[in-house]
């Protein structure tokens, strides 16, 4: 079956690091850029970090930058996103995602998410 | 950073109307548009990307138009399977921005 399934997310104290990963089944997941949505439960959604084909390329929101770090590793068919310097701010589902082929912004595929609860 | 601006934010409507929702960038981002529907408790659903072009098995009766800074969504004739939230997203540079979303509901 085709599919993101992530995983990894926990209870963590403000400060605290957590890492989500996102497995990939079914497809090659070297081929893609992937990206990484949140959204509090219950509010809109929020566009987190994104990587190229080959991990050398990056992006972050601004909310993120400098506390998280996406990566990824094609051999294991698997997205990373480390989470440090924690804030309660970032409580939320996160989500992974696959991008359009041609359209690397555009998400076509999504994994069910992961809750990550920030509090002391 | 580019904000993205849907109206309505809710909207009620019956099994077989019309229904368009807008979205209105900050500054021009030409045909960089996609279109999502996410049901309770699920992960959002890609129905147009490029502004108006139609996500591998989505039904025909969604279409999306516009470039520049406006931009429509369109459900031709609503199913009860259409009641949901619907968000846009720009994909013009990043950071990446989502509108505030639309919820759907029955009339």
């Amino acid at each position: 079956e085709v599919q993101l399934v992530e995983s990894g997310g926990d209870l963590v104290q403000p400060g605290g690091s957590l890492r989500l990963s996102c497995a990939a089944s079914g497809f090659n997941l070297r081929s893609y850029w992937m990206h990484w949505v949140r959204q509090v439960p219950g509010k809109g959604l929020e566009w987190v970090s994104r990587i190229n084909v080959d991990g050398r390329s990056t992006g972050y929101a601004v909310s993120v930058k400098g506390r998280f770090t996406i990566s990824r590793d094609n051999a294991k068919n698997t997205l990373y996103l480390q989470m440090n310097s924690l804030r309660v701010e970032d409580t939320a589902v996160y989500f992974c995602a696959r991008a359009v082929p041609w359209s690397e912004g555009a998400f076509e595929m999504w994994g069910q998410g992961t809750m990550v609860p920030v509090s002391s | 950073d580019i904000q993205m601006t849907q109206s309505p934010s809710s909207l009620f409507a019956s099994v077989g109307d019309r229904v368009t929702i807008t979205c209105r960038a900050s500054q021009s981002i030409s045909s960089y548009l996609n279109w999502y529907q996410q049901k309770q408790g699920k992960a959002p659903k890609l129905l147009i990307y490029a502004a108006s072009s139609l996500q591998s098995g989505v039904a025909s009766r969604v279409s999306g138009s516009g470039s520049g800074t406006d931009f429509t969504l369109t459900i031709s004739s609503l199913q009860p399977e259409d009641f949901a939230t619907y968000y846009c997203q720009q994909s013009y540079s990043t950071p990446y921005s989502f509108g505030q979303g639309t919820k759907l509901e029955i009339k």
